[in-house]
């Protein structure tokens, strides 16, 4: 049965960078038939896009993962897999308070078009 | 301001059909399928409809998709009290190159 987990700090201080992992179960990250995604949700507001990545990209431009992030939060991120360890990851730096937000990671099935699988969240508060 | 509009209520009585709407453009629905997630209170998003109308193994036939030009429709029927949630529409953006979500409607079973 497939799982995910979001694990990482709850509080982040203003301008440092936030680091979340995603491990998953019941699936191989390195499936070509997934993306696999970050969306955040600020408090009593709706949900935010902030990226995908596909492993393993192309061979010869993306061996470490095609990565596709919202334009908005594109300065800011960064995504990776770690094949060893079923877990893709997330980090965003120079967090300010408008990054307070509950993160969650979840699976793309490309034939899908949609995220079909996500993991329960993790709260993260950005504060010094 | 969502790319993707959705009324922020909407409500109904046990047994009734309940529907919601989601308004576009041609650079999203116009263009690509509509999903649609249910958000249980303190709870991640469920996978309700995917490719506008398809229902993942497990959701009941209760709920169903639809979606002409660019905006969609979430029908529920048969409304029970376990479905009071809230329910987010969502596609690709072609200007944002990247998934997109309605701003949620909160569905109040009376």
């Amino acid at each position: 049965q497939l799982q995910l987990q979001e694990s990482g700090p709850g509080l982040v201080k203003p301008s440092e960078t936030l680091s979340l992992t995603c491990t998953v179960s019941g699936d191989s990250i390195a499936s070509t038939t997934n993306y696999w995604g970050w969306i955040r949700q600020s408090p009593g507001k709706g949900l935010e896009w902030i990226g995908n990545i596909n492993y393993p990209g192309s061979p010869y431009y993306n061996p470490s993962g095609s990565t596709y992030y919202n334009p908005s939060l594109k300065s800011r991120v960064t995504m990776s897999v770690d094949t060893s360890k079923n877990q893709f990851s997330l980090k965003l730096n120079s967090v300010t308070a408008a990054d307070t937000a509950v993160y969650f990671c979840a699976r793309r099935p490309i034939d899908w078009r949609a995220f079909d699988m996500w993991g329960p969240g993790t709260m993260v508060t950005v504060s010094s | 301001q969502s790319v993707l509009t959705q009324p922020p209520s909407a409500s109904g009585t046990p047994g009734q059909r309940v529907t919601i709407s989601c308004s576009g453009s041609g650079s999203n629905i116009g263009s690509s399928p509509v999903n649609w997630y249910q958000q249980l209170p303190g709870t991640a998003p469920t996978l309700l409809i995917y490719i506008d109308n398809q229902r993942p193994s497990g959701v009941p036939d209760r709920f169903s998709g639809s979606k002409s030009g660019t905006s969609a429709s979430l029908a529920i029927s048969g409304l029970q009290s376990e479905d009071e949630a809230d329910y987010y529409c969502a596609t690709w953006d072609e200007s944002l190159s990247g998934p997109v979500f309605g701003g949620g409607t909160q569905l109040t079973v009376l």
